[in-house]
């Protein structure tokens, strides 16, 4: 069964701290994606890759960068926290481009105090 | 700039009745769409996805398409009190672009 892990379900982290949330999916999948969801504002893409050491920016990717060293990790940085950046946030990956849907991670919950 | 339109809802229907979520989307070029069932808390799964204009049964599930339209739809019969979640539409554009999600309330 295809299966997307996040590393943590919940984490609390203190304004300005480096923050890292890991991604890794076991389906040889090429394409993966981070979004973060907030109630009232859906789904919103902040990085994807279609490949290895690629990466394009999404809809908000202001504050976050992302690192693809390997095929199967997709890791979400958030450079120095703000409490603005608490959300959701969801890794997500899928076979290729074209006529595939996504497989979710079970997300992160991010708390910045 | 692709756009995908949902009813946030609330919709509520009663145990047994068939609930109908319907989406529509501003790019007529697109090929593919998906519907995905978030419960609260929780992350999107994949329920169904359509290619072809008209419907395509799962069990209990029915998704329709209307390219000339442009609208897709997604219908369940026979709904259950756990159908109740936030229901996204989602097309492909080389990346998906998700809908803001209608919430369904099935009542016993």
């Amino acid at each position: 069964d295809v299966k997307v892990t996040q590393s943590s379900r919940y984490l609390v982290k203190r304004t300005g701290e480096k923050v890292f949330l890991e991604c890794v999916q076991d389906m040889d999948h090429e394409n993966m994606f981070w979004y973060r969801q907030d109630p009232g504002l859906g789904l919103r893409l902040i990085y994807f890759s279609y490949d290895v050491k690629m990466k394009e920016k999404g809809d908000i990717p202001e504050g976050y960068s992302v690192s693809r060293e390997k095929k199967e990790r997709f890791s979400l940085i958030l450079e120095s926290a703000s409490t603005n950046q608490t959300s959701m946030y969801l890794c997500a990956s899928s076979l290729s481009q074209g006529y595939y849907g996504y497989t979710f991670g079970s997300g992160t919950r991010l708390t910045v105090v | 700039q692709k756009e995908v339109e949902q009813n946030s809802g609330p919709l509520s229907v009663p145990e047994g009745a068939i609930a109908s979520l319907n989406c529509t989307y501003s790019d007529r070029g697109s090929q593919s769409f998906f519907w995905y069932r978030q419960y609260s808390g929780k992350s999107p799964e994949l329920i169904m996805f359509i290619y072809s204009n008209g419907d395509k049964e799962d069990g209990r599930f029915t998704a329709q398409l209307n390219k000339a339209s442009q609208y897709v739809s997604l219908l369940i019969r026979d709904s259950q009190p756990s159908d109740s979640a936030t229901y996204l539409c989602a097309l492909q554009g080389g990346k998906l672009i998700f809908g803001q999600g209608t919430e369904l309330s099935v009542k016993p």
